[in-house]
């Protein structure tokens, strides 16, 4: 159980386009869901929190018009890189958990991530 | 205080050891300590956790030794195996945000 699919794994595209990356959870209701980047060889740093019907929170010194967070259902989250550019290039990783919105014992799940490249 | 310092950022182990990786937070308000697995390329799956009523919890080969005074929490795998290489990341919660750690690259020689 607590399967979270993302989609897609990989994305190589211009500057300036925009990425769509979706996030569902197949097994569970994700009341929140996580956006995290991740660098090589880093720790996954927290982009955003988003609980569903809710506009999500982005992490200080994430740029909220940067990266779009929708939060639609309990089961889809996607994040938009909005005119992406080279330093944009980078490995997002999505995670869910249920239980109630905000706070609770559930433990996340993540996917598998994405490796967006913008040449 | 919202760090997560995790120790060593490598460790290389002989197959059958144990593989031993140390976290230690400042944040009393942390309630729930989670170990995570990352194979390359892929996104990290949840291994074990604990919570600080407990001071040890082991599944199978790992266990988490938890020092609620000292603020330290720590991964044992135990007959450590070349299926094991990994990147494992410690992490503390509170009010549900996840805070890792740096990460430690482990490479168990055959």
């Amino acid at each position: 159980g607590a399967v979270v699919s993302q989609h897609p794994s990989r994305v190589i595209c211009k500057s300036g386009t925009s990425v769509k990356i979706e996030c569902r959870s197949l097994d569970f209701q994700a009341t929140t869901m996580f956006w995290y980047r991740q660098f090589p060889k880093q720790s996954l740093m927290l982009m955003a929190t988003s609980n569903e019907g809710s506009k999500a929170t982005y992490e200080q010194g994430v740029e909220k018009d940067k990266f779009l967070i929708n939060h639609a259902s309990l089961t889809l989250s996607t994040l938009t890189v909005t005119s992406a550019h080279p330093e944009d290039s980078s490995f997002y990783i999505c995670s869910a958990k249920g239980g109630a919105m905000g706070y609770s014992n559930q433990p996340q799940h993540f996917g598998d991530g994405t490796r967006l490249s913008i040449l | 205080q919202q760090q997560v310092k995790q120790s060593p950022q490598s460790l290389i182990v002989q197959k059958g050891g144990i593989s031993i990786i140390n976290c230690a937070y400042e944040n009393t308000a942390f309630d729930y300590f989670p170990w995570y697995q990352q194979f390359p390329g892929k996104g990290p799956a949840l291994l074990i956790a604990i919570r600080p009523d407990v001071s040890e919890k082991k599944e199978g080969r790992f266990t988490i030794s938890f020092n609620k005074s000292a603020k330290q929490f720590s991964l044992h795998i135990m007959d450590s195996q070349p299926g094991d290489s990994a990147t494992y990341f410690c992490a503390a919660s509170g009010r549900g945000k996840l805070i890792f750690g740096q990460g430690t690259e482990l490479s168990v020689k055959p």
